[in-house]
């Protein structure tokens, strides 16, 4: 079955640089969430798009910006980089379209090393 | 006080042995409580799921809610060594999905 992907897996920026985390949810998936795991820490909830409307937002820093577009996939924007936003970036995909979106199924990650 | 609070372990128990993972939360609201299981460098994976009170089996996994204590347990009988991750629970109430801080389980052979 297909999964979430996302892209690129690993990604190496320097301090004040931008990046863009993509994330490509399940077939028929109209559901993204963004998490952000740092090291030996649990994921901490980003932001989440509903048809390609923002529908909750966590804890984004205002330097982070994030889109969902009409083929559904999605785009974690973040610029200014510091070397705390070093972490695993999760992306997850749902469908509400049968009902609550309890099940969240989590792509592979980006791993972002800002130096 | 976080809303999740999962103990971190480590555990680590023999193969075969039953194993017993909790959580306690603090916000009524949640309704769906899910269990993952990640493995060193990837993604969470969704084990289980259950809605307000009351108990789930799937093969070796059992998942248990208890809404008036705030309690929720994961128990894995006959663990395996393929069963060694963290395993992190999850709670949400309307749409934020919440997590404990995973506890590392390791199965020894």
């Amino acid at each position: 079955a297909a999964g979430v992907i996302q892209s690129p897996r690993h990604l190496i920026k320097e301090k004040r640089e931008t990046a863009t985390l993509k994330c490509y949810p399940i077939p028929r998936h109209d559901t993204v969430y963004w998490y952000q795991q740092g090291p030996g820490q649990d994921p901490q909830f980003l932001i989440s798009f509903y048809e390609k409307m923002q529908s909750d937002k966590g804890s984004i820093p205002d330097r982070f910006s994030a889109q969902q577009f009409s083929d559904y996939h999605s785009e974690l924007n973040m610029s200014s980089l510091e070397l705390g936003d070093s972490a695993l970036y999760f992306c997850a995909s749902t469908t509400r379209r049968r009902g609550p979106s309890y099940e969240q199924y989590f792509g592979p990650g980006t791993r972002l090393t800002v130096t | 006080q976080k809303e999740v609070e999962q103990d971190p372990g480590p555990l680590s128990v023999p193969e075969g042995a039953i194993v017993s993972l909790n959580c306690t939360y603090s916000n009524s609201a949640f309704q769906y409580f899910m269990w993952y299981r990640q493995y060193s460098r990837k993604g969470p994976e969704l084990l289980m799921y259950t809605y307000s009170s009351g108990n789930k089996e799937d093969g070796r996994f059992t998942a248990q809610v208890d809404k008036s204590s705030k309690y929720i347990s994961l128990f894995i009988r006959d663990s395996q060594p393929s069963d060694s991750a963290t395993y992190l629970c999850a709670m949400k109430g309307a749409q934020k999905l919440v997590f404990g801080q995973g506890t590392r389980l390791t199965i020894n052979p």
